[in-house]
C-alpha cells in the first residue's frame, strides 16, 4: 500500500546542535516531495519540496533535504538548531499525475536550551 | 492577499447537531482540499476540489459533504456532528500539480 513514514514521533535535539528528521515513502514511482513545518497552534508552512533533477535540495529557514531514490527518502537537515524550530515536521508526497497529497504522521521537534 | 482563509477559528457542538466550515482563497487556485488533523495520524484527507463543480472523497470523507460552486469557496459541512469529528481541521489550495499547497490557520472544533 502507498504510505508516508516518519519513524520518529518525537526527537529533541540541543540549540546549536544538527538534526535530520527522517521521512520513507512506499510508492511505485518517484513522487512529489514536500516538507511542511507547524509551529503550535498554527497551519502550515512550506520549508522545501522535491520535483526533479538535484537530489538536495534548499529551504526557507536553513533547512536542506535529500532525496535518495535507492533508499526511498527524503530525510530533512539542519546543521544548527535554533530554539525557533520547535514545532512539528510534516513529510508529505503526491504521485505525479495524482492529485491527492498524502502525509506522514509528523515529528514533533523540542529544542534543549 | 488573504491567502486561505477559515472560519470559524473555534467551534464547539453538541452531537447531532449540523455546522457549516467555510474556506476560501484569493488565489485563483483550482484545487481545494479539507484535511483533519488528529493527535499521532498527521493530516488525513477528507474531501478534494480540482475545480469549480467537481468533488472527490479523500481517506476519511464519511460524515462530511463538500460542495464547489465557485473556484474561491469550499464550505465542509458536517450534517450531524459526532465526537469522532473532534478534531483541527484545515483547508488547502494549489494552482495544480506540482504546484505548492497553501493551508488556512485551521478551525478548532469540538463535539461533546
Amino acid at each position: 500500500a502507498q504510505s508516508v513514514t516518519q519513524p520518529d514521533i518525537h526527537i529533541t535535539v540541543s540549540e546549536g546542535a544538527s538534526l535530520e528528521l527522517r521521512c520513507n515513502y512506499s510508492y511505485g514511482a518517484t513522487p512529489y516531495l514536500f516538507w511542511y513545518v507547524q509551529s503550535p497552534g498554527q497551519g502550515l508552512q512550506l520549508l522545501l519540496k522535491y520535483f526533479s533533477g538535484d537530489t538536495l535540495v534548499q529551504g526557507i529557514k536553513g533547512f536542506e533535504a535529500e532525496f535518495k531514490r535507492s533508499q526511498s527518502s527524503f530525510n530533512l537537515r539542519k546543521p544548527s538548531v535554533h530554539w525557533s524550530d520547535a514545532a512539528e515536521y510534516f513529510c508529505a508526497v503526491v504521485l505525479k499525475g495524482a492529485q491527492k497529497l498524502v502525509f506522514g504522521q509528523g515529528t514533533r521537534l523540542t529544542i534543549n536550551p | 492577499n488573504a491567502g486561505v482563509t477559515q472560519t470559524p477559528k473555534f467551534q464547539v457542538l453538541k452531537t447531532g447537531q449540523s455546522m457549516t466550515l467555510q474556506c476560501a482563497q484569493d488565489m485563483n487556485h483550482e484545487y481545494m482540499s479539507w484535511y483533519r488533523q488528529d493527535p499521532g495520524m498527521g493530516l488525513r484527507l477528507i474531501h478534494y476540489s480540482v475545480g469549480a463543480g467537481i468533488t472527490d472523497q479523500g481517506e476519511v470523507p464519511n460524515g462530511y459533504n463538500v460542495s464547489r460552486s465557485t473556484t474561491e469557496d469550499f464550505p465542509l459541512r458536517l450534517l450531524s456532528a459526532a465526537p469522532s469529528q473532534t478534531s483541527v481541521y484545515f483547508c488547502a489550495s494549489r494552482r495544480g500539480q506540482g504546484y505548492e499547497q497553501y493551508f488556512g490557520p485551521g478551525t478548532r472544533l469540538t463535539v461533546t
